[in-house]
């Protein structure tokens, strides 16, 4: 079936390093791919997106790109903030719902 | 602003108890989604619905059923309530079609004791 794996945390960084999160898939056919983010106390609420192969989906400094070849979406930062702690989730589409990752909890110090 | 809301943000509970989860969407809203969330799980979708009155099993509905009388209105179901079943849920809503974004209410962490 499908199924989406996310490079294993806890994750901690200092403020202005370089962030990746590895994220792959298995799926038949070319799913949409997603980053949704949940900060402390709340819901997840989508991050960025892409639908198609090589798309690039970008948001709040964020950027991710569908890699068909590698069957991979890894989110990356180039300058993290206090701000970015949070965990992050890696999902595909698949019939309108979503197969999700682990989560990555990521970890920010000043 | 759109909004998914969930009626309580931490339950407690006794093993064996009926216990309800409701989540309301003001968004028109024709999909919608309960989900458990769990630590080194993820989410794991446990019921959903397409319209009113239709619901889909998702991966782990043993345990669970749900309710969707009305459009904005989903209802997540425990009918005799296990300590195996304490965990985060979350309840999410989208629009109809692919590639939708879909929104999250804010959780309901349930205990039962």
């Amino acid at each position: 079936g499908n199924s989406v794996t996310q490079m294993e945390g806890p994750v901690t960084l200092s403020e202005e390093a370089f962030l990746t999160i590895n994220c792959t898939y298995t799926a038949t056919g070319y799913p949409s791919l997603f980053w949704y983010v949940q900060y402390p106390g709340e819901g997840l609420q989508l991050l960025l997106k892409a639908t198609k192969a090589d798309d690039k989906g970008s948001n709040k400094g964020f950027e991710a790109t569908y890699r068909k070849e590698t069957t991979s979406f890894h989110l990356e930062k180039g300058s993290v903030q206090v701000s970015d702690s949070a965990v992050y989730f890696c999902a595909q589409e698949g019939a309108q719902k979503l197969v999700f990752g682990q989560g990555t909890r990521l970890t920010i110090n000043p | 602003d759109v909004k998914v809301t969930q009626s309580s943000r931490y339950l407690v509970k006794r093993t064996g108890e009926k216990v309800f989860l409701e989540c309301v969407q003001d968004m028109d809203h024709e999909n919608m989604f309960w989900y458990r969330q769990d630590p080194g799980l993820g989410l794991r979708l446990i019921y959903f619905s397409y319209d009113v009155k239709m619901k889909e099993k998702g991966d782990i509905p043993e345990g669970y059923s749900v309710s969707r009388e009305k459009k904005e209105r989903f209802s997540l179901i425990l009918e005799s309530a296990s300590t195996n079943q304490t965990s985060m849920y979350l309840c999410a809503s989208s629009r109809a079609g692919f590639r939708n974004e879909q929104f999250f209410g804010p959780g309901t962490r349930l205990t039962v004791l």
